[in-house]
């Protein structure tokens, strides 16, 4: 089966750095995507990693181990707009794109 | 330019009411996806279609059904609604069907089961 892990809820001063980790299980791996979702919003697309290492867009970067099977996002110059929740999903083993999502990390940003 | 949309936004009803909610994308993408997302925010995928195909359906009760009509357009209905089918209701889309495809969500749909 798959198994995606990521703290429930974090909070984090505005100009600060916060990193938002995920662990996932799965019996073949085919990428990591984090999503974010505004409070009565759609989730909206951040990034995906399948290669192991660091990637930097923005303020936001994502982090890969795949031999850990783990994952980290990091906000970099917080800003209030950027609390919301945050989705580590994969896509399902057993084929097509069948996202499987975390709960989701809540972010809360205080001034 | 809306890239996925859908209708209703909000949508209230009795239960065992019958409703059904529209979903439509004009990206050009091949694939289109049925989400539920339940009071603890947690999205949980119901039905996938690839080009009018079926080709992910969930552990979900046959009183949902879904129907594409073409590629562009991804329909939900649901009989006779409980309760539990309180949700918010999102529609998304991919170019295509592989695991490494972004998929791009529409606004949701809030259904209140009274």
């Amino acid at each position: 089966g798959q198994n995606i892990d990521q703290p429930t809820e974090m909070t984090a001063t505005e100009g600060a750095i916060v990193q938002i980790n995920c662990t996932y299980q799965t019996s073949g791996f085919n990428g990591l995507f984090w999503y974010q979702q505004h409070a009565g919003e759609a989730p909206t697309f951040l990034s995906y990693n399948v290669l192991d290492g660091l990637e930097e867009k923005g303020r936001f970067s994502s982090f890969l181990s795949r031999s850990k099977g783990y994952s980290y996002l990091l906000l970099k110059e917080l800003q209030m707009k950027d609390s919301a929740s945050y989705l580590c999903a994969v896509p399902f083993s057993g084929g097509y794109n069948k996202l499987i999502f975390g709960a989701g990390t809540r972010l809360a940003v205080h001034p | 330019d809306t890239a996925v949309s859908q209708t209703p936004k909000y949508l209230v009803t009795q239960m065992g009411n019958d409703k059904s909610i529209k979903c439509e994308q004009n990206l050009g993408h091949d694939t289109m996806y049925w989400y539920k997302q339940d009071s603890k925010k947690f999205l949980k995928i119901m039905f996938s279609y690839n080009n009018k195909e079926l080709i992910i359906n969930e552990t979900v009760p046959n009183r949902f059904s879904p129907k594409s009509p073409d590629k562009a357009h991804l329909n939900l209905h649901i009989n006779s609604l409980e309760l539990g089918d309180s949700a918010v209701y999102f529609c998304a889309s991919s170019l295509r069907t592989s695991g490494q495809e972004t998929q791009y969500f529409g606004p949701g749909t809030r259904l209140l089961v009274l």
